[in-house]
Order: C-alpha cells, then structure tokens, then sequence
C-alpha cells in the first residue's frame, strides 16, 4: 500500500514548455484533488475529481488541465508553462466526501 | 467571500508546554474540518478531524474544538515536543461541494528545548 505518489519530485521547465505531473493512489479512492502551494501560504485548490470521468474546477484553474479516465490516476497538464506556475504541486484523495484527504509528497516545479 | 484564516502566523513555545493554534472560518456551510501538520519539504498530514454535530474531539495528545457560534476551531497539543515542530493548517469542507478543502494561511510552531 504505497498511498499517493507523486512523480516527478522536482522539475524544471522552460517558459512555454509543456508537462505532465502524475499522481496515482492505490487506496480505492474516490476523490482526488490538486493543490498548488506558494512560499507562505495555504494550499489552493487547482482542479478535484469526484469520480472516474468526472473533473472540476477549484480556486486557481487556469492554465491547468485535469482528466481521470481510471479510479487510480490523477494528472495535471501544464499546457505553456509560466512563471507564475512556479510552485510545489500536492496530489490528495480521499475514500469519502468527509474523510481527511492523503497527501502526496509534492512535486517541486520552477519555471525559468 | 469564503475564506479560511489564522490569527497567529508563528508561535513558539517551551517543550512541555501546552501548545493552542487557533483558526476562524467564514463559511457557515462547511460542516467538516481538518487539521493537517506539514513538516519541511513533506506533504501535509492529516492530525485530527472534527464534524459539525460536534463541539470537541480529542486525539493522542491533541484535542480540536469547534465553537459553531463564532465560527472559530482550535488545535490543543498537550505537552509539546519538539517533534512537533512544524506549520499547521486548519481546512474546511463546505457541505455537498464535492470534498473540496479551503485552507487557512497556516501557523509555524517552533519548540524550544
């Protein structure tokens, strides 16, 4: 039982770029999340998934794309990387609605 | 709009000591609340939990109260170690909105020996 991995741990990208962040669970999870944290601040929710198939909006979606075609896995697109995309990325599921999410370690991301 | 907020950025403490972080939240329709630790470079990690039909939860050596009224919730940690050194967040689940979390700002505990 590994939990919620994130892969990769660190990444750099160049302006424009394109990349995939993956995130998997092996708990059976229903709801999975992406948060994006900044230095000092709280995490803020980019896109969350209810269920297989179903994705939606959090607070900070822009220039993020999220698909869930299995129960398992979670990725996040980076579509035209920014600067403003430079962050440290942290994936969450939970089995319930109420239940406290399980984090992920967190891919590190810089944008130059 | 909704927000979820910490009154003390830091707070320091002696080992030993009794530790209180405190959180306000603005949305009366959250209905479930979480406090997560995260240490450097680590993910957060869930503590303790609590729903709304409840006033206070108690843990292994920390205990969370929610008073409804104010719209307020603490985190109790009994006999700080320095392990627990670390920033907390509250976080709020609004009612039926599909497990979303809103997270307050954090507070940095530091534990002197």
């Amino acid at each position: 039982n590994a939990g919620v991995t994130q892969t990769p741990k660190f990444q750099v990208l160049k302006t424009g770029q394109s990349m995939t962040l993956q995130c998997a669970q092996d708990m059976n999870h229903e709801y999975m999340s992406w948060y994006r944290q900044d230095p000092g601040m709280g995490l803020r929710l980019i896109h969350y998934s209810v269920g297989a198939g179903i994705t939606d909006q959090g607070e900070v979606p822009n220039g993020y794309n999220v698909s869930r075609s299995t129960t398992e896995d979670f990725p996040l697109r980076l579509l035209s990387a920014a600067p403003s995309q430079t962050s440290v990325y942290f994936c969450a599921s939970s089995y319930r609605e109420t239940d406290g999410y399980t984090f992920g370690s967190g891919t590190r991301l810089t944008v130059v | 709009g909704e927000s979820v907020g910490l009154h003390l950025p830091t707070l320091s403490v002696q080992e030993g000591d009794n530790s209180i972080i405190n959180c306000a939240y603005s949305n009366s329709a959250s209905d479930y609340f979480i406090w997560y630790k995260q240490e450097s470079g680590k993910g957060p990690q869930f503590i303790i939990d609590i729903r709304s039909n409840m006033d206070k939860r108690q843990g292994q050596r920390v205990t969370v109260l929610l008073n409804k009224t104010v719209k307020h919730l603490s985190l109790q940690i009994a006999a700080t170690q320095p392990g627990d050194s670390a920033v907390y967040f509250c976080a709020e689940n609004p009612y039926n909105q599909g497990g979303k979390l809103i997270f307050g700002q954090g507070t940095e505990l530091s534990v002197k020996p």
